[in-house]
């Protein structure tokens, strides 16, 4: 079954921009990459979903190769208030499956 | 925007109890979850359902059972409440549109306590 990998954590300063790179080498061919963020005490809350080449929307951008065996999510310009959990997820059978997540620490 | 209320923040009680945790939904989702999430491990699929009275097993399904009467509700159920059963439970709903791969959306999370 398909199984994603993200680093486990990522520490960054205001107004940079973070990429998180999520590999998921058996996905499938009909699959999307969906991302979430998470704060604490809170559920996750779906950022952006692709499914090849290039999304953006309002708050981030997600990119994936042609081969689609990795995504990276790009936050630009990141604040304090960016500080969260960022999960990748792909379909696992009929089961969306959460991996461990990267914990980014935005410092001042 | 889409609202998922889990109908409590904080529950605690004791062990064999039989527990109820409620989740309801207010965009007519076919798809509803129920997800635990402990440190270190993540979230993990408990039960699914994709329709009334339609429910699928998830990856940790021993210890509960579930209930979808109607559409908008999905009560998570404890048998027996045990220990090992303290953790963040949360519910959430998706539509059908692009099968499994719809975006969730999550409640809040109830945090239950099993003493």
């Amino acid at each position: 079954l398909a199984k994603t990998t993200q680093p486990i954590s990522m520490d960054s300063y205001e107004g940079q921009e973070v990429n998180i790179t999520c590999s998921h080498n058996n996905i499938a061919t009909n699959d999307y990459i969906t991302w979430y963020q998470q704060f604490p005490s809170q559920g996750p809350r779906f950022i952006i979903q692709g499914y090849k080449t290039k999304v953006t929307n309002e708050v981030a951008s997600l990119f994936i190769p042609a081969d689609r065996k990795s995504s990276t999510l790009s936050l630009p310009r990141v604040s304090l208030s960016d500080t969260a959990v960022y999960y990748c997820l792909i379909l696992a059978g009929n089961k969306l499956t959460f991996g461990g997540g990267t914990r980014v620490l935005v410092k001042p | 925007d889409v609202k998922v209320t889990q109908s409590s923040r904080y529950l605690v009680k004791r062990t064999g109890e039989k527990v109820f945790l409620e989740c309801v939904q207010d965009m007519d989702h076919e798809n509803m979850f129920w997800y635990r999430q402990d440190p270190g491990l993540g979230l993990r699929l408990i039960y699914f359902s994709y329709d009334v009275k339609m429910k699928e097993k998830g990856d940790i399904p021993e210890g509960y059972s579930v209930s979808r009467e109607k559409k908008e509700r999905f009560s998570l159920i404890l048998e027996s409440a045990s220990t090992n059963q303290t953790s963040m439970y949360l519910c959430a709903s998706s539509p059908t549109g692009q099968g499994w791969d719809s975006p969730l959306h999550f409640g809040n999370g109830t945090r239950l306590t099993v003493t």
